[in-house]
């Protein structure tokens, strides 16, 4: 079946340590976001990418990183310069045109030890 | 920058009936879409409904339905014959043609249904 993974599904972070989200998704989609949700929140953009390797920065792209070498793969690097990580975060794909709607994985839980 | 308003925190509605959750949003752009997911306690956000800003007509699938009223800026979603499975959190999101058309979404509106 097609879809999204997201791994892990919990993720702990020790202070000053970079940890890396995993996104793969088997739909060939050309486009890949980040989000990251807050309780009480909305969902907001951290990285987007349109194409391989091709990436830009979202509205909260600080202490944040992300690389697009391959299409089914958008890794996101949350970096020790991210001073509040603890969050769920959702990768998700699509198509790339404007109609499409995104597809989302079932996300990671990021919490700081 | 466009942005979501969700107004309702919180709302609850009894099993079979008819309940709406409002949303507004701004923008200068003339052509966009808007969205309804769905985040059910599982976390997984699944599509409810989309509307593409040119289309006069509402947007309408099953049981949910959207009030687009485009002057207004506003995007309700109507559930009608509510069923305990739709308890969610619902988010509003707004695409435009600017950055890679990714969703701009409201805070969400947590919706009980009970029996």
């Amino acid at each position: 079946d097609g879809g999204i993974t997201q791994s892990p599904k919990y993720l702990f972070r020790k202070e000053g340590q970079n940890v890396t989200l995993s996104c793969e998704q088997n739909l060939n989609h050309d486009a890949m976001y980040w989000y990251r949700q807050d309780p009480g929140q909305g969902l907001r953009l951290i990285y987007y990418s349109q194409i391989v390797n091709d990436f830009q920065k979202g509205d909260i792209a600080e202490g944040y990183s992300v690389s697009r070498e391959k299409k089914e793969s958008f890794p996101l690097t949350v970096t020790s310069a991210q001073k509040n990580p603890t969050a769920f975060y959702l990768c998700a794909s699509s198509i790339g045109l404007f109609n499409q709607p995104q597809h989302f994985g079932d996300g990671t839980r990021l919490s700081i030890l | 920058a466009q942005t979501v308003t969700q107004s309702q925190p919180e709302m609850s509605v009894q099993e079979a009936e008819t309940v709406t959750l409002s949303c507004t949003y701004d923008t200068s752009e003339n052509n966009y879409y808007l969205f309804w997911y769905k985040q059910p306690p599982s976390r997984q956000m699944i599509l409810v409904i989309r509307q593409e800003a040119y289309k006069q007509q509402n947007a309408t699938e099953n049981r949910f339905s959207v009030n687009f009223q485009k002057a207004a800026k506003s995007f309700s979603l109507k559930i009608s014959d509510s069923q305990l499975g739709d308890t969610a959190m619902y988010f509003c999101a707004f695409m435009n043609s600017n950055s890679g058309y990714a969703l701009n979404f409201g805070k969400g509106t947590s919706l009980l249904v009970t029996p």
